[in-house]
């Protein structure tokens, strides 16, 4: 089946520093991925779209200079979170729409990255 | 703007029992809809997708039924397990793909 494998699965990082979380589609092409971030004990909110070759398109609220999407190729889209900061902790999540057929087309979703910004 | 909300909240089982959990949507003007499971400090796992113009899904224990009209998702499990213990997602997705994320039911299942 369709895979998406994301890393790191945990970063603990000083404030003011940079971290990278890569998603990678393994087995399959994926012209679109999606961000994800989820605090504790809530759901997912959707925080860029990552479309290859292309810009990101954003959600509201969610600034672009702070999360950098890159999606340089078909099977990698990256998000770096610049000058993090505590607030910015958080799981990160990725997911891409993998193809397929019957019960299980749809989204396919990384295993997340847990960020902790001290 | 599309919300999703899912009842119950939290949700606590016998072994062996049948249940249903429930996800509503306010636009239903939707693609498709997904049931996904978390477990704590993981990725999603899907577990069934239905697309807007199916009334239900099914695989294994798992039963999905749709009406859109209503604006409205059931999540069946059968003959419920400890294993089945873990937060489980709605999601409905736009003609965009992106998925508008339900805030999840948490299911402990006893032994």
């Amino acid at each position: 089946g369709a895979v998406v494998s994301q890393h790191p699965s945990r970063v603990i990082c000083k404030s003011g520093t940079s971290v990278k979380i890569e998603c990678r589609s393994l087995d399959f092409q994926a012209t679109t991925m999606f961000w994800y971030r989820q605090f504790p004990k809530q759901s997912l909110m959707l925080m860029a779209t990552s479309n290859e070759g292309s810009k990101a398109t954003y959600e509201q609220g969610v600034e672009k200079d702070k999360f950098l999407i890159n999606h340089a190729s078909l099977t990698l889209s990256t998000l770096t979170v610049t000058s993090a900061h505590p607030e910015d902790s958080s799981f990160y999540i990725c997911s891409a729409r993998a193809p397929g057929a019957g019960v299980h087309y749809g989204y396919t979703f990384g295993s997340g990255t847990r960020l902790t910004v001290v | 703007k599309q919300e999703v909300t899912q009842i119950p909240a939290a949700l606590s089982v016998p072994e062996g029992e049948n249940l249903v959990l429930n996800c509503s949507f306010t636009d239903s003007a939707i693609y498709n809809l997904q049931w996904f499971r978390q477990d704590p400090g993981k990725g999603l796992t899907s577990l069934l997708l239905i697309q807007s113009s199916q009334r239900e899904q099914t695989s294994g224990r798992l039963n999905a039924s749709l009406d859109k009209s209503s604006g409205r998702s059931t999540l069946y499990i059968a003959a419920s397990q400890p294993g089945d213990s873990a937060t489980y997602l709605c999601a409905v997705g736009d003609s965009s793909y992106k998925l508008i994320f339900g805030s999840g039911t948490r299911l402990l299942v006893r032994p």
